[in-house]
């Protein structure tokens, strides 16, 4: 399966500033996702992005707030803007990968936590 | 829309087998995944059923009902190490939503 470095692995960051996550993979994958997990709870896709077109979002996210870029087929930011407290969370990146013959596996990045003070 | 739902906690002793619902309602619907997370990790993937039946894999299997839009994941032979958060994942081929989690604390 694939193998994603995802960073920074952890920040604090002001209210009203934006931070970058990156994700490189080390083989090329056509579909990559955006996730957010607060503390406990589950995961909620935020978006998925594809390679030369435009992020799709999921319902309560827009990409004013979380922007996204996925330049070539193994690396992928997700932007977090103008940050409030409530954005305080861990943001995952996850590739699609085939484990097994009819399997769609989600292998997932080790995940930012961001906290917004 | 999409509906999930899977028990919150889940407690039980080593050595022990305990099962793990999972309901669902998604649109276009292709097969239910489940997952594992460990505190302060990344959720890793369990296993997958897109045909009704039991799926085996090692101490862990997962069964689906399509026209029941039910699943479990079962797990035999409890371990410490199982001790972990275990998410099923309804897909639609490429896209896939995680329910609430059911966090399963094996004792000794």
């Amino acid at each position: 399966s694939a193998v994603i470095s995802q960073k920074p692995s952890r920040d604090i960051c002001q209210r009203g500033t934006s931070l970058t996550i990156q994700c490189q993979v080390d083989s090329q994958v056509t579909m990559m996702f955006w996730y957010r997990q607060q503390p406990g709870q589950s995961l909620t896709l935020i978006a998925t992005a594809n390679q030369g077109s435009e992020a799709t979002y999921e319902s309560g996210f827009v990409i004013d707030k979380f922007p996204i870029s996925r330049p070539n087929l193994t690396f992928s930011t997700l932007t977090v803007s103008n940050m409030s407290p409530e954005d305080s969370s861990i943001y995952l990146c996850s590739v699609l990968s085939g484990a097994r013959s009819g399997a769609n596996v989600l292998t997932f990045g080790a995940g930012s936590r961001l906290t917004v003070l | 829309g999409q509906s999930l739902e899977q028990p919150s906690e889940v407690t039980a002793v080593e050595g022990a087998i305990v099962q793990i619902n999972c309901t669902y309602q998604t649109s276009g619907f292709y097969g239910l995944s489940w997952y594992q997370q460990h505190d302060g990790g990344a959720p890793t993937f369990l296993s997958y059923n897109a045909l009704d039946g039991l799926e085996e894999t090692g101490r862990f299997s997962s069964f689906l009902s399509r026209s029941d839009s039910y699943g479990y994941l079962l797990l035999q032979e409890l371990q410490m190490k199982d001790s972990a958060s275990y998410f099923c994942a309804p897909g639609n081929f490429n896209k896939f939503y995680f329910g609430s989690g059911t966090k399963l604390n094996v004792k000794p």
